[in-house]
């Protein structure tokens, strides 16, 4: 099945520092990919929708200049978290999905996620 | 809004034991519902799904029923397996085709041999 690669899986970085997270479709074109952020012992949020050669549409309280996403090819969106600070650890999850399918949401293919830690 | 709440875990079963994890939504109009789960090191992948009121999602011996009354897509497995262990979560999608996913917290189930 189709897989979605996302580097790194987890990072620890200092406050004040910006981190960059990958997530590669490998083996399908994706105009749409999805991020989502996971605190602990809650649910998975959406934190903005990305669209290829487009500007990504950002959830209501997520801060766009925070949270930097470009999606700039078919099979690659970066989501880059900038001046990190502690309250920003958290679990990141991107999607994709396939540019073949009919846009329904479900089928999705999720990366496996990145655990980034702020000190 | 739109949310999707799930029993608190985690879950430890013993090999064939009979699996219910529960999860029940607050949702505008006529939603769809879905199980994911996560292995580990894995992504997300679709487990089963259901489009309306009583339809029934099934796949590797998971099911769960739609049931509108009660607002629930309980999930259940007749004899789990320790390769079932995993993260599983509920989420549904209301609105449009292209409306977005509302995930529950997730649930971790360990079976043991």
């Amino acid at each position: 099945g189709a897989v979605v690669s996302q580097h790194p899986s987890w990072v620890i970085c200092k406050s004040g520092t910006s981190v960059k997270i990958e997530c590669r479709s490998l083996d399908f074109q994706a105009t749409t990919m999805f991020w989502y952020r996971q605190f602990p012992k809650q649910s998975l949020m959406l934190m903005a929708t990305s669209n290829e050669g487009s500007k990504a549409t950002y959830e209501q309280g997520v801060e766009k200049d925070k949270f930097l996403i470009n999606h700039a090819s078919l099979t690659l969106s970066t989501l880059t978290v900038t001046s990190a600070h502690p309250e920003d650890s958290s679990f990141y999850i991107c999607s994709a999905r396939d540019r073949t399918e009919r846009p329904t949401n479900e089928k999705l293919f999720f990366g496996s996620g990145t655990q980034l830690s702020v000190l | 809004g739109d949310s999707v709440t799930q029993m608190e875990g985690p879950v430890t079963l013993s090999e064939e034991a009979f699996l219910t994890i529960n999860c029940t939504y607050t949702a505008t109009g006529y939603p769809s519902l879905f199980w994911y789960v996560q292995y580990p090191g894995e992504g997300l992948q679709l487990l089963l799904k259901a489009t309306k009121a009583d339809d029934k999602g099934s796949n590797k011996g998971f099911e769960a029923t739609y049931r509108k009354e009660t607002t629930s897509f309980h999930l259940e497995k007749g004899s789990v397996q320790v390769s079932d262990s995993a993260v599983y979560f509920c989420a549904l999608r209301s609105g449009g085709a292209n409306s977005k996913l509302t995930f529950g917290k997730g649930i971790t189930l360990s079976v043991r041999p």
